[in-house]
């Protein structure tokens, strides 16, 4: 499977506790993307990834959130001090930036539910 | 305020019929606008795009329309079949932001096809 892939799928945690979350991206896809998703809510956009340049971090929901694409390829997305309010899916999304307009491929999320 | 505006939350169709889903949208920079498809505990599932030099862009049984001057585009699904029940969103995107504003997000309308 070449899709974008997203560990874990469930994530279960107690507040004040961390997380992080990793997104393999379609392999050649340049551009990545996180959401969250509430529930009865589209997802919402939170930063993109050109590379490993991250040039898009102004609508993360807060200072304890930051993402990581260290080189380009993977990506992390870290939640420190969570709350319940941090519970949702957490979708990662890809696309191969070019001269033309490209779709985002999503994938599957990890579902995040704070204790 | 809701920049993608998906008014319907459910739609129930007969199968065989067509199928209309719309969407609004209030941010005139925007110039880029897709369809995507959520099955439960899946992540979305890009289906078709317009961009706005375009009024129409059909593949298979799918065709989105565009109509610029009302700020409206719609999907059209003929005939439906019982695999095409699933969440819908309108989502839509500003080249301005070359990439970097991400896509915004209707709230979804939830497609139920009836046998």
């Amino acid at each position: 499977d070449t899709g974008v892939s997203q560990n874990p799928r469930h994530k279960i945690t107690k507040r004040g506790q961390n997380v992080t979350f990793r997104c393999d991206p379609i392999s050649e896809h340049n551009r990545l993307y996180w959401y969250r998703q509430t529930l009865g809510q589209g997802p919402e956009f939170l930063t993109y990834f050109q590379n490993e340049a991250q040039l898009e971090k102004s609508r993360l929901l807060s200072d304890r959130f930051s993402a990581e694409r260290p080189k380009g390829s993977f990506s992390t997305l870290e939640i420190q001090r969570t709350e319940q309010g941090d519970s949702a899916m957490y979708l990662c999304a890809s696309s191969l930036a070019g001269t033309g307009r490209a779709p985002l491929h999503f994938g599957n999320g990890t579902r995040l539910t704070v204790t | 305020d809701q920049q993608v505006k998906q008014n319907s939350p459910s739609l129930s169709v007969q199968e065989g019929r067509i199928s209309i889903l719309n969407c609004d949208y209030t941010n005139s920079m925007f110039d880029y606008f897709l369809w995507y498809k959520k099955y439960p505990a899946e992540g979305p599932t890009f289906l078709i795009s317009i961009s706005s030099i375009k009024d129409k862009n059909e593949d298979g049984r799918f065709t989105v329309f565009l109509n610029k001057s009302a700020k409206h585009l719609s999907l059209h699904i003929v005939p439906s079949q019982p695999g095409d029940s699933a969440v819908y969103f309108c989502a839509a995107s500003a080249l301005s932001g070359g990439g970097a504003d991400g896509l915004t997000f209707g709230k979804g309308t939830h497609l139920i096809i009836q046998p």
